[in-house]
């Protein structure tokens, strides 16, 4: 067990609709990172917040966005979902940058 | 910009036998590396990392790595296999005093040992 925990583990859902993925770093590391994985496009940077503060983002689409909240959860939006969008959903955590990232158990979204 | 090359999609072992997945990376300056484990349905697991020392980093499970300065290399090894190990394997890098801590990942090599 990570430490790091996701909600929910699965969903489903239509093309079209919004949903939001939850996830809690473990206890004391303020840097939580958001990752997609998906058979064709691999393990997919999506975006990194510390502290608060978004840090760096990577390909993450318009319709995704993400927020980390004061007691250090954070939460990843999408919205207009398209059928594309089906993958695994992977949050990370690390202590500092020197540290390795710990990652959650993920949540499989799946649009139909 | 920082990259990472998996030049293996699967690598077969037989159960016993020594095991090696390939990692090559690609930073303008110095590299932290490290190598996870993704078995089905599960999150990625940290095995080992090289931010600096010693060239052979040992980590969980009997695994080892050699980071290689001259061939931009951080091969994942150990010296007997067993079924347990078959997994999915990334190797990731980043770039010391990048100012960011984003992690570049490879596209996994499938371990398959067989007993």
């Amino acid at each position: 067990d990570s430490g790091v925990t996701q909600t929910p583990k699965h969903l489903i859902t239509a093309t079209g609709q919004r949903v939001t993925l939850r996830c809690s770093p473990r206890s004391g590391d303020l840097s939580v990172y958001w990752y997609q994985q998906s058979l064709d496009q691999g393990l997919q940077f999506l975006i990194q917040y510390y502290n608060g503060e978004e840090r760096a983002k990577g390909n993450i689409l318009e319709r995704f966005s993400a927020q980390q909240f004061p007691d250090l959860h954070s939460e990843l939006n999408l919205s207009s979902l398209e059928l594309g969008d089906s993958a695994l959903y992977f949050c990370a955590s690390s202590g500092s940058s020197y540290n390795e990232q710990f990652f959650g158990p993920g949540t499989r979204l799946t649009v139909l | 910009a920082q990259s990472v090359a998996q030049p293996e999609d699967q690598v077969n072992v037989a159960e016993g036998n020594p095991l090696t997945v390939k990692c090559t990376y690609s930073v303008s300056g110095n590299p932290y590396l490290f190598w996870y484990v993704q078995y089905p349905n599960r999150g990625l697991q940290f095995l080992l990392k090289y931010i600096t020392g010693d060239n052979l980093v040992k980590g969980s499970y009997g695994f080892e790595a050699e980071f290689n300065k001259s061939q931009t290399s951080f091969h994942l090894k150990k010296p007997s296999a067993l079924v347990s190990d078959s997994a999915l394997y990334f190797c990731a890098v980043r770039e010391m005093n990048s100012g960011y801590s984003t992690l570049t990942f490879g596209k996994g090599t499938m371990l398959l040992v067989s007993p």
